[in-house]
């Protein structure tokens, strides 16, 4: 079954350094997400993508993040500048379509580990 | 705002039933989701619910929603050990393509041999 698959599973970075986590979407899907997960609380939505453009994002989704699908199979997320409170679960997820009845697949996660 | 609200706990037997509870707040919601997720992996769907519908049946799994009551459950039938897991529940509203889901913290099932 196709999946999601998400790159790294875990990466460990410096304050104030760029990180680039990488997600393959499943083939098909049209529609990307990135969700992040802080340790103990909520899943939290923070962009959608779509057409190359970004369809929402969260106030979590500040001028300090960005998203790329810089060809026809990725999908990025950068943080420019890390900040100890960004260290999180990051996961990516697809959907054939962006409507409620076109669930989103998701993939394993990148745990990101900010010292 | 839009809010999902989980019990952060459950415990059963083996080959007991387990029900899984949650509450939401929004009431455009047009889709309600179960993810699970065990141990170090990702969030795998398990099933999800129109709003218009009251119950959806999966062989294991029975998902009921009190739409009145904004109440969802999931129910597993015969749990086994492997289904030892957290439970998501999350909502997709209705306003217009990429909706973004809304979560619950989870709820973590263990099942006792």
């Amino acid at each position: 079954e196709p999946e999601v698959t998400q790159t790294p599973s875990h990466q460990v970075t410096q304050m104030g350094q760029e990180v680039i986590l990488r997600c393959v979407p499943i083939s098909n899907h049209l529609y990307f997400y990135w969700y992040r997960q802080i340790l103990g609380q909520k899943v939290e939505f923070l962009v959608s993508f779509y057409n190359n453009e970004i369809s929402e994002k969260s106030e979590i989704f500040d001028d300090q993040f960005s998203v790329e699908r810089p060809d026809g199979s990725n999908f990025t997320l950068k943080i420019r500048s890390t900040k100890l409170e960004d260290s999180a679960m990051y996961f990516c997820a697809s959907s054939v379509r962006g409507l409620s009845n076109q669930p989103q697949h998701f993939g394993d996660g990148t745990r990101l580990s900010i010292l | 705002g839009e809010d999902v609200e989980q019990s952060l706990f459950l415990s059963v037997r083996e080959g007991d039933s387990s029900v899984i509870n949650c509450t939401y707040t929004d009431s455009s919601s047009t889709y309600l989701y179960w993810y699970k997720q065990e141990p170090g992996a990702g969030l795998q769907l398990l099933t999800y619910i129109f709003s218009n519908m009251d119950m959806k049946q999966d062989q294991r799994l029975t998902v009921l929603l009190n739409k009145k009551d904004k109440h969802l459950s999931l129910r597993i039938a015969d749990t086994q050990t492997g289904d030892s897991a957290i439970y998501f529940c999350a909502e997709g509203g209705n306003a217009g393509n990429n909706r973004k889901l809304i979560w619950g913290l989870g709820t973590s099932l263990a099942v006792n041999p």
